[in-house]
């Protein structure tokens, strides 16, 4: 069975850095999305992403992010200088044109030191 | 707007009883509904939806929910819990399309032997 697939599992990096997180949607999807879940607290929407351009975000996704399709199969969200309080696990997920249901990936736990 | 809300952040059920998450919604226009659950450190996992069809939805495991629209409600249910099912489970609320979900903060479900 398809499935969404990120990297890598774990980021550590120094307030301040920048960070790359990297995601496969589904190969025959055309929405693409991220989210983020701080430990303990619900998960958030960030931004969804179609027809290579942003559809929707939140207002967690401040100019410091910013998200990019660099080629057919990845999806990537970009963090230019991160704080401590970007730590969180992220998810990306995807869905078809017309599908409702949004299939997630295993996550990527950020960790700003 | 659109809120989710969960009550019990946690619910401790015995093995074999019947489990009942609870989820109230509300959304300015006809909201799709979806229950996810959690594993420990594992993504996010479509257990089952709403999308204007039946009102009762059947999902994976077992489990079963109820859209019911005076009460905006859509609890999940499951007739017999199994040790298995312990994991986090989140429900969600989106208008639609390529909108992002909103998520409920979570109910820890927890099965006592």
């Amino acid at each position: 069975e398809p499935e969404v697939t990120q990297t890598p599992s774990h980021q550590v990096t120094q307030m301040g850095q920048e960070v790359i997180l990297r995601c496969v949607p589904i190969s025959n999807h055309l929405y693409f999305y991220w989210y983020r879940q701080i430990l303990g607290q619900k998960v958030e929407f960030l931004v969804s992403f179609y027809n290579n351009e942003i559809s929707e975000k939140s207002e967690i996704f401040d100019d410091q992010f910013s998200v990019e399709r660099p080629d057919g199969s990845n999806f990537t969200l970009k963090i230019r200088s991160t704080k401590l309080e970007d730590s969180a696990m992220y998810f990306c997920a995807s869905n078809r044109d017309n599908s409702y249901e949004q299939y997630f990936g295993p996550g990527t736990r950020l960790t700003v030191t | 707007a659109q809120s989710v809300t969960q009550l019990g952040s946690h619910v401790s059920v015995s093995e074999g009883a019947l489990v009942l998450l609870r989820c109230n919604y509300s959304s300015s226009v006809p909201p799709y509904l979806f229950w996810y659950v959690q594993y420990p450190n594992q993504g996010l996992q479509l257990l089952l939806k709403y999308t204007s069809a039946a009102t009762l939805v059947k999902g994976i495991n077992g489990f079963e929910a109820e859209f019911k629209k005076s009460e905006t409600s859509f609890h999940l249910t499951k007739p017999s819990a199994h040790m298995s099912d312990a994991a986090e489970y989140f429900c969600a609320v989106s208008p639609g399309g390529a909108d992002g979900l909103t998520f409920g903060k979570g109910t820890h479900l927890i099965i006592q032997p």
